[in-house]
């Protein structure tokens, strides 16, 4: 069963606008975090901003906020101001708990966010 | 600050053969995690070494096998290669084993490019 579920292959966004991109989880533990990353054509994935489950306040990092909404198990991202090299593909992922007592992260299939000048 | 570095960063095989790609962490990591993204898709979780030792990992055979060094780097084995394994390798660094708690961000190497003929 899908972990982390991105519903939007592709985004298109107009540059200036704000943009969100969708994200729903799954999972039964109470503890968890969750992330977005970014990976641009070169293949690096660039951390953006992180929520952990605990957390009350919906996280920022500048231009990135991430609009957690537990009950509904949604985490999406939202762009503000895109800018042209916004274009990239993003991740949703989710931290979670493993048996052996560690931790392991699941990503989603990803989005990519196509900026239009 | 060096961030993490994989090598090499292309890496052409043929089916039966064996690879083994390189992983250094970001400094003051101590923390590495293999992930094998496919063409289109997230990374998935290949596995986790802590103190020189595997102590998570994702659903992959025994033909992916892994090495942590003194030094933190780390190194992934791939026997017997099938063309399935062509992806792209991320290695990811942190710092400690157990991170879900605190905001533990995991920081990715540009990866490595194996295509298996």
């Amino acid at each position: 069963a899908q972990k982390i579920t991105q519903t939007q292959p592709g985004m298109f966004v107009q540059e200036k606008e704000a943009v969100t991109l969708d994200c729903t989880y799954d999972t039964s533990d109470q503890s968890y975090g969750l992330f977005w990353y970014k990976q641009p054509s070169s293949g690096e994935m660039i951390f953006l901003i992180y929520q952990g489950s605990y957390d009350e306040q919906n996280a920022t990092e500048g231009r990135y906020s991430l609009n957690f909404q537990k009950a509904r198990k949604s985490a999406n991202l939202v762009i503000s101001a895109s800018q042209l090299g916004d274009s990239a593909m993003y991740f949703c992922a989710m931290r979670e708990r493993t048996n052996a007592g560690g931790f392991k992260t699941i990503f989603g299939a990803g989005t990519r966010l196509f900026v239009k000048a | 600050d060096a961030g993490v570095t994989q090598s090499p960063t292309h890496l052409i095989k043929t089916r039966g053969q064996q690879v083994t790609l390189r992983c250094s962490p970001k400094s003051g990591h101590d923390t590495v995690s293999w992930y094998q993204q496919a063409l289109g898709q997230g990374p998935q979780f290949i596995f986790q070494y802590y103190e020189e030792e595997e102590r998570q990992r994702g659903n992959f055979p025994d033909r992916f096998s892994g090495h942590q060094f003194p030094n933190y780097s780390s190194e992934l084995n791939v026997n017997a290669l099938l063309l399935g394994d062509s992806a792209l390798y991320l290695c990811a660094s942190s710092q400690g084993a157990s991170g879900i708690f605190s905001y533990n961000e995991q920081f990715f190497g540009p990866g490595t490019r194996l295509t298996v003929l």
